[in-house]
């Protein structure tokens, strides 16, 4: 079935490396997206990979896929306290007619 | 370039009322997308509209409706409005791509809809 799970809270220290990770159920995924929302705002699209990727990076993001896992997770390197937001795993599927089905999102906190 | 933009910010109706949510997507864009984003319930697609057909609807009752404009803009209706409507509604577009389309969606800020 449609599942995206990700872990609620990740706390990490200024100038660290984040990784947050999301694993999704169906093996139907075209593509997956991460987005980001600060508070009182809506999505930022963040980066997005094609299911048959392994890897992609931009700039200090990094997006590993392990589909034999159905593991998604982004990297954020040198990680500052702009980053501090709400993260979304996204997905859409084979024969979804483009609905994107979320994640309930990870909380990014960084501290000093 | 002008981003996704909804109106308005918020809005505050009582149960029963009836709501009107626009949406103006990308320049550019033709498909118009609607999540509710509801505390405790996620982020949950709506509808998706494209070259003014409706394309695809998810898991809500009718009285969520919309419709799409020859400039692709979009209205959401909700009618005979209920406290669990109480939500932030976003707006998402894409570029035209299909019903598997690799465009990705962008979103709007959002119209918070609360319901007294």
């Amino acid at each position: 079935g449609e599942d995206v799970e990700q872990s609620l809270f990740l706390s990490v220290r200024e100038g660290d490396s984040s990784v947050i990770n999301c694993t999704y159920t169906d093996s139907s995924s075209t593509y997956l997206y991460w987005y980001k929302q600060e508070p009182g705002a809506g999505l930022q699209l963040l980066t997005y990979i094609f299911s048959n990727m392994d890897m992609k990076q931009d700039q200090r993001l990094t997006v590993l896929l392990n589909k034999k896992d159905k593991h998604l997770s982004l990297r954020i390197a040198d990680t500052q306290t702009g980053d501090s937001a709400i993260y979304f795993c996204a997905e859409t599927l084979s024969g979804g007619y483009n609905k994107l089905i979320f994640g309930a999102g990870t909380r990014l906190a960084v501290h000093p | 370039e002008a981003g996704v933009t909804q109106s308005p910010t918020h809005l505050i109706k009582t149960r029963g009322q009836q709501a009107t949510l626009r949406c103006s997507p990308i320049s550019g864009h033709t498909s118009v997308y609607w999540y509710q984003q509801a505390l405790g319930l996620g982020l949950q697609f709506l509808l998706w509209y494209d070259e003014g057909e409706e394309r695809n609807r998810g898991n809500f009752p009718p009285r969520f409706s919309g419709r799409q404009f020859p400039n692709y803009s979009s209205e959401l209706n909700v009618n005979a409005l209920e406290l669990e409507d109480s939500a932030l509604y976003l707006c998402a577009s894409n570029l035209p791509g299909g019903e598997v389309s690799n465009q990705p969606q962008h979103f709007g800020d959002g119209t918070r809809l609360s319901i007294l």
